[in-house]
């Protein structure tokens, strides 16, 4: 399927792991790397994760990624109420000729 | 530093064009893919087209293919967006974006200029 589907929502107190799943098909996410981005209100996208698990410098190591088959993850561990934000998952379609961003997910911190 | 700063957005009616410009800096713009993305008010992020670091290759949304064009200045460090025949569906804010590594799938991303289009 070209279409990355992501939960609306998610949430979490402070100092727990909270996990955003990333689903998609064998032409994105099952033949090609996921990236994952963070979106603030008002603000442009940024690189948590590319290539399905690496973090850009600056990116704490609380953010991971991880990818089986046609889905993905990020994992926000030690969540802290800065971490409220958009997140989305993208990847490369091979039928489309394009990239796919997820649905998106907007993390709550309780 | 990476920087990125679009220009060109505004508000037009249907069927009108427009031309967005991203002028980069601090990185070697021949050396790297650049892109649009965008994102409607209140909604997501849409994947709208790629130029390759030479230029050679482009890629386009089935939603725009055939009505935009991007293109690439290095000369300038500048890539463009050529909108044309707008629809009220490409009401959005545009972000250019620096390709990561040899993907043209985003990095750096601008502040996003915004295209409002009216009937």
């Amino acid at each position: 399927q070209s279409v990355l589907t992501q939960p609306p929502s998610a949430s979490g107190t402070p100092g727990q792991r909270v996990t955003i799943s990333c689903s998609g098909g064998s032409s994105n996410i099952g033949n090609n790397f996921v990236y994952w981005y963070q979106q603030f209100p008002g603000t442009a996208p940024k690189l948590l994760i590319f290539k399905n698990n690496q973090r850009p410098s600056g990116v704490p190591d609380r953010f991971s990624g991880s990818k089986s088959g046609a889905s993905a993850s990020l994992a926000i561990s030690g969540l802290r109420s800065d971490d409220e934000a958009d997140y989305y998952c993208a990847a490369w379609d091979d039928s489309l000729s394009g990239y796919l961003f997820g649905t998106g997910t907007t993390i709550t911190v309780l | 530093e990476i920087q990125l700063l679009e220009s060109g957005g505004g508000s037009v009616q249907r069927g009108k064009s427009l031309r967005l410009s991203c002028a980069t800096s601090g990185f070697a713009f021949r050396s790297f893919a650049m892109s649009w993305v965008r994102q409607a008010p209140g909604k997501g992020l849409e994947w709208v087209s790629s130029i390759s670091a030479d230029g050679g290759t482009t890629g386009y949304a089935d939603s725009v293919k055939g009505r935009f064009t991007i293109s690439r200045d290095t000369s300038r460090s500048t890539v463009y967006l050529q909108m044309n025949n707008l629809r009220g569906e490409d009401t959005a804010l545009y972000y250019c974006s620096k390709g990561h590594q040899s993907a043209a799938v985003p990095d750096y991303w601008g502040q996003g200029t915004l295209v409002t289009v009216s009937s």
